[in-house]
């Protein structure tokens, strides 16, 4: 079993709609928490960062955090086509020497007019 | 803003050859990591660097070895190449020091092993 779960979608809604994104995870070491979002053929991009429970809203993204369940979302209002991507949900902990990702399997979403 | 250069962009190989990858940090970002992604995918880290140490390694094959160099530049030098080895692979800084900051990555390095 993967550490981080991740439902692969595709995932398909229309322009303007709010888009969940969820993974859930199994090591309590896990206390920071990303989003990536990845086009095509490029490299991720960072989207949001958290640090343990709570919520953090930047434009139209929200990332949430529940610890105690072992569950993080990623929300985005007002979607637009240009959201179309893959988005990656990656986690960290304190290993002691530097902060090696461990990603979600990544959510493919398609945003259509 | 800079952001981190990977070279190659994209490379061709053929089996049991060698190959070399090169990635350039974000400035003053003094920890690098490689990661690899295989086709449909999450990418999947193999080593990291800070301050030219290995400072933690991940499931990486005997036949690759990396390096930081004294300006913070990484190389992945990748040896008895496989078709199993055929990814992209990503670069990511961060920093400065080892404070639990987020991993700047890369545009990657497309590998072909044919």
């Amino acid at each position: 079993q993967k550490e981080v779960e991740q439902d692969p979608g595709p995932l398909s809604v229309p322009e303007g709609a709010i888009v969940s994104l969820n993974c859930t995870y199994s090591n309590s070491a896990f206390q920071y928490f990303m989003w990536y979002r990845q086009y095509s053929r490029k490299g991720p991009e960072l989207l949001m960062y958290t640090y343990s429970s709570g919520n953090k809203e930047d434009g139209r993204f929200t990332a949430q955090v529940d610890k105690s369940s072992k569950y993080i979302s990623l929300f985005i209002r007002d979607s637009q086509p240009s959201d179309s991507a893959t988005y990656l949900c990656a986690m960290s902990g304190l290993t002691g020497g530097g902060n090696k990702l461990t990603f979600g399997t990544g959510t493919q979403l398609k945003v259509e007019l | 803003a800079a952001g981190v250069i990977q070279s190659p962009r994209h490379l061709i190989k053929e089996k049991r050859e060698t190959a070399t990858l090169k990635c350039y940090p974000i400035p003053r970002h003094d920890t690098v990591y490689w990661y690899q992604q295989g086709p449909g995918q999450d990418p999947q880290f193999l080593i990291s660097f800070y301050e030219k140490m290995q400072s933690d390694k991940g499931s990486i094959p005997d036949r690759f070895s990396a390096q930081q160099f004294s300006d913070y530049h990484s190389e992945l030098n990748m040896s008895s190449l496989e078709l199993g080895d055929s990814a992209l692979y990503f670069c990511a800084s961060s920093g400065p020091g080892l404070a639990l900051e987020t991993q700047y990555f890369g545009p990657g390095t497309r590998l072909l092993v044919l």
